[in-house]
């Protein structure tokens, strides 16, 4: 079956841009995760939503880092005012929905900004 | 402190060998201890799922917990250059959707 799709699977952009990362979960799965990967630094919990609603937040780096989600399914992450800093490759995941059920990856985008 | 260390090799072993993976972690609120295999330009997959302490096998690969030492380990046995990947420890606590994760081991396995 189909797994978790994200597109871009790249983008470059230049300092200073708005950008807009799509995750495609597993039809059914509730709930969905965004993580950032940096070099070195290891996964980065940076929002969860469960159905549409995201009840944790915590890990988004700045205000300029915003989320959706829609129709309980796909899910953008937008990233304003992009920084260098913010290169990384941006990862999803989605689960069935419970605490300990599986989260499923997707490949990431890999977001570079000059 | 981060909440996971995890050393992130690289860790080079010939094939056939034993090779042990750990994560050391602060939080003594953490119960469930995973392990994920990523191969370079995909996404994490799940290896291994532990619940509390004690040990886990699944084929070729064993999962200990350690919670009194706040200490996890992937043991990895007769090694395959298929195993060459970075190895992600991550955990989190019984409530809350917040997961944890090492910063990954790097392992190649030489045929």
């Amino acid at each position: 079956g189909a797994g978790v799709s994200q597109s871009p699977s790249n983008k470059v952009t230049e300092k200073g841009k708005d950008v807009e990362l799509r995750c495609d979960p597993i039809s059914g799965h509730t709930a969905l995760y965004w993580y950032r990967q940096s070099l070195g630094q290891g996964l980065e919990f940076l929002i969860y939503f469960q159905g549409n609603s995201a009840p944790d937040k915590s890990g988004l780096p700045s205000d300029r880092f915003s989320a959706e989600r829609t129709g309980g399914s796909v899910s953008t992450l937008t990233i304003q005012r992009t920084q260098q800093e913010d290169s990384a490759v941006y990862l999803c995941a989605s689960s069935l929905g419970g605490h300990t059920d599986t989260q499923y990856f997707g490949p990431g985008t890999r977001l570079t900004v000059l | 402190q981060k909440e996971v260390e995890q050393d992130p090799g690289p860790l080079s072993v010939p094939e056939g060998a034993i090779v042990s993976l750990n994560c050391t972690y602060s939080n003594s609120a953490f119960q469930y201890f995973m392990w994920y295999r990523q191969y370079s330009r995909k996404g994490p997959e799940l290896l291994m799922y532990t619940y509390s302490s004690g040990n886990k096998e699944d084929g070729r690969f064993t999962a200990q917990v350690d919670k009194s030492s706040k200490y996890i380990s992937l043991f990895i046995r007769d090694s395959q250059p298929s195993d060459s990947a970075t190895y992600l420890c991550a955990m989190s606590q019984p409530t809350g959707n917040q997961f944890y994760f090492g910063t990954g081991t790097s392992l190649t396995v030489i045929p």
